[in-house]
């Protein structure tokens, strides 16, 4: 599709459980975002990648939170022996990084439930 | 690294204008972005200003941008219901965006 997609778009998982959430980003652009969403919330940056180079990972919230780019595409965000408070929805963003306009495109967003 | 501040919440008569307010902190943003998001709904682009301006007009929209206090504003003229929803500014710096917790705009009729 033209979009940035996510799936899955919802998530139930119980306490302890690892979860992989998938982001598609629009094909062509260079930079992605995860971002977290509580409910009636702001957005909570997590991570950035930007082409080849290192990752900005300084909004991942514990060690338990990673983050993967393979090919300069498809991104995965893991969580590790999930807990109640990472309940949220994470949306995932892509944008190109030079040029006119660097708007980011977001996806639907996961939400993840943790019970 | 780049910090971008908002008020939290802002309420407002049908038909009045709404102004939302954004700070930043990199002087080198280049573009600065307002997002709208509906209640249980994405993100999307509203509108954006590039820095080399102080004012964009599209339709009941004006961006104003002071780049010298580095403040952002949004100002929704005739306010609709269906304007309520979370607005987010966004701060561009060498492709990175960086935004702000968002503001809820709340039109009562």
């Amino acid at each position: 599709g033209a979009g940035v997609s996510q799936s899955p778009s919802n998530k139930v998982t119980e306490k302890g459980k690892d979860v992989e959430l998938r982001c598609d980003p629009i094909s062509g652009h260079t930079a992605l975002y995860w971002y977290r969403q509580s409910l009636g919330q702001g957005l909570e940056f997590l991570i950035y990648f930007q082409g080849n180079s290192a990752p900005d990972k300084s909004g991942l919230p514990s060690d338990r939170f990673s983050a993967e780019r393979t090919g300069g595409s498809v991104s995965t965000l893991t969580i590790q022996r999930t807990q109640q408070e990472d309940s949220a929805v994470y949306l995932c963003a892509s944008s190109f990084r030079e040029g006119a306009n660097t708007e980011a495109f977001f996806g639907q967003g996961t939400r993840l439930t943790v019970v | 690294g780049e910090d971008v501040e908002q008020s939290l919440f802002l309420s407002v008569r049908e038909g009045d204008s709404s102004v939302i307010n954004c700070t930043y902190t990199d002087s080198s943003s280049t573009y600065l972005y307002w997002y709208k998001q509906e209640p249980g709904a994405g993100l999307q682009l509203l509108t954006y200003i590039f820095s080399n301006m102080d004012m964009k007009q599209d339709q009941r929209l004006t961006v104003l941008l002071n780049k010298k206090d580095k403040h952002l504003s949004l100002r929704i003229a005739d306010t609709q219901t269906g304007d309520s929803a979370i607005y987010f500014c966004a701060a561009t710096n060498a492709g990175k965006s960086t935004f702000g917790d968002g503001t809820t705009l709340t039109v009562k009729p």
